[in-house]
């Protein structure tokens, strides 16, 4: 059954802490993303990845650090420098550029307490 | 800078009312764009796209939305919405690249 994976669904950090969102895809895609969903300002763009080893800064990557080791995995960390953290992260993946469909996971709630 | 916006944050109907969702966006050459929708308890999923021809998309679950390229719109339509339309309602817009920028949103509740 292939698909878009993360873990966990609900993640509760202190203040200060750096923490690692799960992202895992099995449909061989070559493009993976990163989106912070927040109420009423849509997702914004963190981090992509166009290949392996690869990676390029969203609109908000401030705070935010990523890695591409693997074409299936495409972790997240919230750093400390990070603002404000607390919110609804998605993971994304689709086959070539951003104008193919994009496929989602089932997002991580993030709250830093 | 390229942008999208939903016109509007909440929507309430009844069913079997019709509905649509304005969405505009800036920029001015060749745009891919995106209807996503994301039902409660449930992933992000495409509803339908639009990247050349027909400007009359059809998608799933007899949604469709209609490119108007003077307009900078990219309206989403139904003729009749049911309770299980309940969702967020996201348009998005792709240039070419690997960026797309989201709207922020519609949330749609359908009153059975």
């Amino acid at each position: 059954d292939g698909g878009i994976t993360q873990s966990p669904k609900y993640l509760f950090r202190k203040e200060g802490q750096n923490v690692t969102l799960s992202c895992e895809q099995n449909l061989n895609h070559d493009a993976m993303y990163w989106y912070r969903q927040d109420p009423g300002q849509g997702l914004r763009l963190i981090y992509y990845s166009q290949i392996v080893n690869d990676f390029q800064k969203g609109d908000i990557a401030e705070g935010y650090s990523v890695s591409r080791e693997k074409k299936e995995s495409f972790p997240l960390t919230v750093t400390s420098a990070q603002k404000n953290p607390t919110a609804f992260y998605l993971c994304a993946s689709s086959i070539l550029a951003g104008d193919n469909e994009q496929f989602f996971g089932p997002g991580t709630r993030l709250t830093v307490l | 800078a390229q942008s999208v916006s939903q016109h509007n944050h909440h929507v309430i109907l009844s069913e079997a009312a019709s509905l649509e969702l304005g969405c505009n966006y800036s920029y001015g050459g060749t745009v891919n764009l995106f209807w996503y929708v994301q039902y409660p308890g449930q992933h992000l999923q495409l509803l339908l796209k639009y990247f050349s021809g027909d400007p009359l998309v059809k998608g799933i679950k007899g949604f469709e939305a209609e490119f108007i390229k003077s307009k900078f719109s990219f309206n989403l339509r139904k003729p009749s919405v049911q309770w299980s339309d309940t969702a967020e309602y996201f348009c998005a817009l792709n240039t070419g690249g690997f960026k797309t920028i989201f709207g922020a949103g519609t949330r749609l509740f359908v009153k059975a």
